[in-house]
């Protein structure tokens, strides 16, 4: 089965500080890996994908196949990334977006 | 910079009425998409539309739900008889190829009183 999974639903750091976000996925194949972001009244927006390897807004997130996981890691936190943060995949050939839960990140100076 | 929009931004309906959320995808894209969140709840996959078919849909979208791309610029949702369940934020996307970025368009939330 397809599933996404972020375990924190709440993240609260201190301006400057290190942010790791969690999620781990199950598929049975080779999935594309995103995260999503919404900031404040904002619509949902890519942030990533793991086949860019790019970094955006000073956040990368490496694929990592043996653990099923892609983390979203930013190494100082500003108050502005502050958002609601969405893991998703969607398979290989596939439609669909499956989204995990979704972190909210809040960021306080 | 083209985006996704959507209308109304909110709608008010009563249970057993039909409703029809409007999208209108940005204009060279080829991939259609809805999507619900009910409140507190995930971001939930309903259907997708490439080509003026169902490309994939969900659980979720059984008979009450339809989608339609009645001309060359709109991509709307229909509920036949809605129900309190069905209240939640409804999001259009698309894309121009199946590789490319998916982008969202604000949302549509949905009450059914």
């Amino acid at each position: 089965a397809q599933r996404v999974t972020q375990p924190e639903k709440l993240l609260s750091v201190f301006k400057g500080a290190p942010v790791e976000l969690k999620c781990n996925y199950s598929y049975s194949g080779s999935p594309e890996l995103f995260w999503y972001v919404q900031y404040s009244r904002q619509r949902l927006q890519l942030l990533l994908r793991h086949i860019s390897r790019e970094s955006i807004k000073g956040f990368t997130a490496d694929l990592n196949k043996g653990e099923t996981s892609f983390h979203l890691k930013k190494p100082f936190a500003q108050e502005e990334d502050s958002a609601m943060y969405y893991c998703a995949l969607r398979g290989g050939g596939g439609f669909k977006t499956i989204f995990g839960a979704g972190t909210r990140l809040f960021v306080k100076a | 910079e083209p985006e996704v929009t959507q209308t109304p931004s909110h709608q008010v309906t009563q249970m057993g009425q039909e409703v029809i959320l409007r999208c209108v995808p940005i204009s060279n894209h080829l991939y259609f998409y809805w999507y619900r969140q009910i409140l507190g709840q995930k971001v939930e996959f309903l259907v997708s539309f490439y080509n003026n078919e169902i490309s994939e849909k969900s659980e979720i979208f059984d008979d009450q739900f339809s989608v339609e791309r009645p001309d060359g610029s709109n991509f709307t949702l229909k509920i036949r008889s809605t129900k309190l369940e069905d209240s939640a934020m409804y999001f259009c996307a698309s894309r121009r190829t199946s590789a490319d970025t998916q982008y969202f368009g604000p949302g549509t939330r949905l009450t059914v009183l």
